[in-house]
């Protein structure tokens, strides 16, 4: 069946512009994941949703950074203001309500000149 | 002192050698533990996950985990040149969603 596909793969973006970030989650998971994965750093959490609660941002860096999750399945992950710290691969993540079980997307690289 | 330890290598072995992999960790609360495969520029491909101590075992790959020492061993055996690939550990606690993962061991299996 079909994974997690994210949008687009690759992003160049200048310093100071805003970014938006696609996830489409596997069909009939209901809990989503996004995470950051930095040269030389492991995996680092970024926000969960599960269902129709309200989402868990706790590991968002700083509120230039926002996600929102449509009719639970698809969600966007923005940074606005984007700085060159930034750069990273940005990876989606969904379950089917076990946390342990994540798989995740392809990732979109994005880079701030 | 990051959670999650997992030594960076590169690992390289040749074709049909036993491959061991581990990280070390410091929470205790850690309930699971799965091993990922992340091929370059792809995203992390989840092989197995364990609950609390013991072995699992599937085909080629075998997990280990031994609470009293806070370490993760993944095992695999008859390592072919597709296996190459960066492997990451990644914990949990019991009603934990976030994972918490290791840097991720870069391994080669030669022909």
């Amino acid at each position: 069946g079909a994974g997690v596909s994210q949008s687009p793969s690759n992003k160049v973006t200048e310093k100071g512009k805003d970014v938006e970030l696609r996830c489409d989650p596997i069909s009939g998971h209901t809990a989503l994941y996004w995470y950051r994965q930095s040269l030389g750093q492991g995996l680092e959490f970024l926000i969960y949703f599960q269902g129709n609660s309200a989402p868990d941002k706790s590991g968002l860096p700083s509120d230039r950074f926002s996600a929102e999750r449509t009719g639970g399945s698809v969600s966007t992950l923005t940074i606005q203001r984007t700085q060159q710290e930034d750069s990273a691969v940005y990876l989606c993540a969904s379950s089917p309500g076990r946390y342990y079980e994540q798989y995740f997307g392809p990732g979109t690289r994005l880079t701030v000149t | 002192q990051k959670e999650v330890e997992q030594d960076p290598g590169p690992l390289s072995v040749p074709e049909g050698a036993i491959v061991s992999l581990n990280c070390t960790y410091s929470n205790s609360a850690f309930q699971y533990f799965m091993w990922y495969r992340q091929y370059s520029r792809k995203g992390p491909e989840l092989l197995m996950y364990t609950y609390s101590s013991g072995n699992k075992e599937d085909g080629r790959f075998t997990a280990q985990v031994d609470k009293s020492s806070k370490y993760i061993s993944l095992f695999i055996r008859d390592s072919q040149p597709s296996d190459s690939a960066t492997y990451l550990c990644a914990m949990s606690e019991d009603s934990g969603y976030a994972l918490n993962f290791g840097k991720g061991t870069s391994l080669l299996v030669t022909p």
